[in-house]
């Protein structure tokens, strides 16, 4: 199946910096979807993307759909504790119903 | 608010002991999924059902099984739980995968099997 390798695995970093993240495909995709996991929960939708070229933003969070159709990536601006959690990549095509996931990545935020 | 909700939120069940674990949505999605999360690993799909049509993975043990007696409600079934299905159990709905292929989640169930 359509295999989705996000990177980095995990990221610790300073309150108030700036993260990125990737997440890429052998395959192509018509939807992008970034979402957060906080411990005991389940994933919240962030940020929806369809369409190759699209940038999308949610307050600190950006994330772009990559013109190939085969990569994405997120961009959180000026972190703070909150945004503590595991981030999943996630792409869907239209010939099928289903969703794959990236591995997550794992973000700390140090105080 | 439009939500899907997941009950109970944890359960504890036998080894070998059936159990059932429950969503619903208000959301009136036509789609709703059901996914296995073990620690640290991303959601694992194990079904879905697209209106009543049923769509099994091809790696989902015959162990589980689903029931969606309605639009609303869909259902989880373990069989027989064994050690290694402890997990979390995410129940997710999605419009139509063909429009706009954005899911949302439920809470999860996070299931000990002892």
């Amino acid at each position: 199946g359509q295999q989705l390798n996000q990177s980095p695995q995990s990221m610790f970093i300073q309150e108030g910096e700036d993260v990125s993240m990737n997440c890429t495909s052998s395959s192509i995709f018509n939807t992008w979807l970034w979402y957060k996991q906080d411990p005991g929960e389940g994933p919240v939708l962030l940020i929806a993307l369809y369409k190759a070229g699209e940038l999308t933003s949610n307050g600190r969070l950006t994330a772009q759909f990559g013109i190939t159709r085969k990569d994405s990536f997120l961009n959180i601006s000026a972190s703070i504790p909150s945004d503590v959690g595991i981030y999943f990549c996630a792409g869907q095509s239209y010939n099928n119903n289903d969703m794959r996931f990236g591995a997550g990545t794992r973000l700390t935020v140090k105080p | 608010d439009a939500m899907v909700i997941q009950n109970p939120r944890y359960q504890v069940t036998q080894f070998g002991k059936p159990v059932t674990l429950s969503c619903s949505q208000t959301l009136n999605h036509n789609v709703m999924y059901w996914y296995q999360q073990k620690s640290s690993q991303a959601p694992k799909l194990l079904f879905h059902y697209y209106d009543k049509d049923f769509n099994n993975e091809a790696d989902t043990p015959d162990n589980f099984q689903s029931r969606r007696p309605n639009t609303s409600f869909c259902f989880l079934d373990i069989r027989s739980p064994g050690l290694g299905d402890a997990a979390m159990y995410l129940c997710a709905t999605s419009r139509d995968p063909s429009i706009r292929g954005e899911q949302y989640f439920g809470p999860g169930t996070r299931l000990t099997v002892t």
